[in-house]
């Protein structure tokens, strides 16, 4: 039981340059996250989905591009890199709004460190 | 709006002692509340959640945390520390209302000194 597979788990992208970051959940979540941790801010919501086809804005959405085709995947782009997203990219699956409270919280992938110089 | 507020941004605890770790939440509407722990170059593990069914909520590795609705206040607690203790602590706030969404905390890192 793998949970939630981000890749890549580090890369360093030069200033203009694109890039996709994929995560894949085998657990059936309904909905989907992304979020980015940076020294004492925690972590903020970048983009998320509720489902298969449907992707929403979360906190800090600029410069960010998301899709959800398939309901295991949620890919999250970069189409134009900027030195200000450097930062550490953490995807999180859950299950969907209704089901059992005592189901609810997420499950994280190991993150991935993006650097760009 | 939903919003935690973690007191603290680093504790250090000597082995043996007692580790609370604060966390006050905002939220209009009755919320859902957990504690995640982050281990160096790790991602965020579940700690303990609470979803309304008790006030005092154990986790695991020996962690609890009491909802007290007059404080709106879930801090975490542990009797007693252990070096593999240390690590970076995020508090959480959600309800069904918004999409499952949470909102986290700025995170405590826990220092645990011999």
């Amino acid at each position: 039981n793998a949970g939630v597979t981000q890749t890549p788990k580090f890369r360093v992208l030069k200033t203009g340059q694109s890039m996709t970051l994929l995560c894949a959940q085998d657990m059936n979540h309904e909905y989907m996250y992304w979020y980015r941790q940076d020294p004492g801010m925690g972590l903020r919501l970048i983009h998320y989905s509720v489902g298969e086809g449907t992707t929403a804005k979360g906190e800090v959405p600029d410069g960010y591009n998301v899709s959800r085709l398939k309901k295991q995947n949620f890919l999250l782009g970069l189409e134009s890199a900027a030195p200000s997203q450097t930062s550490v990219y953490f995807c999180a699956s859950s299950y969907s709004y209704g089901t059992e409270p005592t189901n609810y919280g997420y499950t994280f992938g190991s993150g991935t460190r993006l650097t760009v110089v | 709006a939903q919003s935690v507020t973690q007191l603290g941004s680093h504790v250090s605890v000597s082995e043996g002692a007692l580790v609370l770790l604060r966390c006050n939440y905002s939220s209009s509407v009755p919320p859902y509340l957990f504690w995640y722990v982050q281990y160096p170059n790790q991602g965020l593990q579940l700690l303990l959640k609470y979803t309304s069914a008790a006030t005092l909520v154990k986790g695991i590795n020996g962690f609890e945390a009491e909802f007290k609705k007059s404080e709106t206040s879930f801090h975490l607690t542990k009797p007693s520390a252990h070096m593999s203790d240390a690590a970076e602590y995020f508090c959480a706030v959600g309800h069904t209302g918004t999409a499952s969404k949470l909102t986290f905390g700025t995170g405590t890192r826990l220092q645990v000194t011999l």
